[in-house]
């Protein structure tokens, strides 16, 4: 069955920094690049950062760069958002997709999301 | 970036009604417009991938269809399931952009 696993959300202070992580199972993983996207409470999905199966082209949101550095192990099977100088307006569920290039680059499978919460 | 916008924002059916919902890029994406369904408290699930093709075990009353920039979603026979928000998603270019959503109330 294929799976994307995250963690490492939490209560984290303004300017405070936090690591995600997604653990995928049951698929080749150098094989898909992956995204995050996050939801802010009641609001609409918001594309975050893009890396390729590869790991050499990563892209990011404006709102992030700078701030969010995204990352893939193979060893692992995993991908991380390394978060930093965390805002209130960061505070969101975050979810890891994998992106499809044969389906035109839809996000066909995602995880069950982990929920960060900035606040003092 | 390029701008998806998805109207209405919400609708109220019945069930078995046919529901439509339409999503409009800034400029043309082609046909590299997808579609997701969110059901409350969950992660988005793919349902549309390239504009018309249906994702491996999503039921066949989702259609799509369109191409360059004017797209719709349509729900045949709406299902008690098919409470959820619906967003388009244009990855012809990045960064890739959502639609604002389209709550669909039973």
């Amino acid at each position: 069955e294929v799976q994307l696993v995250e963690a490492g959300g939490g209560l984290i202070q303004p300017g405070g920094s936090l690591r995600l992580s997604c653990a995928t199972s049951g698929f080749t993983f150098s094989s898909y690049a992956m995204n995050w996207v996050r939801q802010a409470p009641g609001k609409g999905l918001e594309w975050v950062a893009y890396i390729s199966s590869s790991g050499h082209t990563i892209y990011y949101a404006d709102s992030v760069k700078g701030r969010f550095t995204m990352s893939r192990d193979s060893a692992e099977n995993s991908v991380y958002l390394q978060m930093s100088s965390l805002r209130v307006e960061d505070t969101a569920t975050y979810y890891c997709a994998r992106d499809d290039y044969y389906s035109h680059d839809a996000f066909d499978v995602w995880g069950q999301g982990t929920m960060v919460t900035v606040s003092s | 970036d390029i701008q998806m916008t998805q109207s209405p924002s919400s609708l109220s059916a019945s069930i078995g009604d046919r529901v439509s919902i339409t999503c409009r890029a800034s400029v043309s994406v082609t046909t590299f417009l997808n579609w997701y369904q969110q059901s409350p408290g969950k992660a988005p699930k793919l349902l549309i991938y390239a504009a018309s093709r249906l994702q491996s075990g999503v039921p066949s009353r989702f259609t799509g269809s369109g191409s360059g920039t004017d797209f719709t979603l349509t729900i045949n026979g709406l299902q008690p399931d098919d409470l959820a928000t619906y967003y388009c998603q244009q990855s012809s270019s990045t960064p890739t952009t959502f639609g604002g959503g389209t709550k669909v109330e039973i």
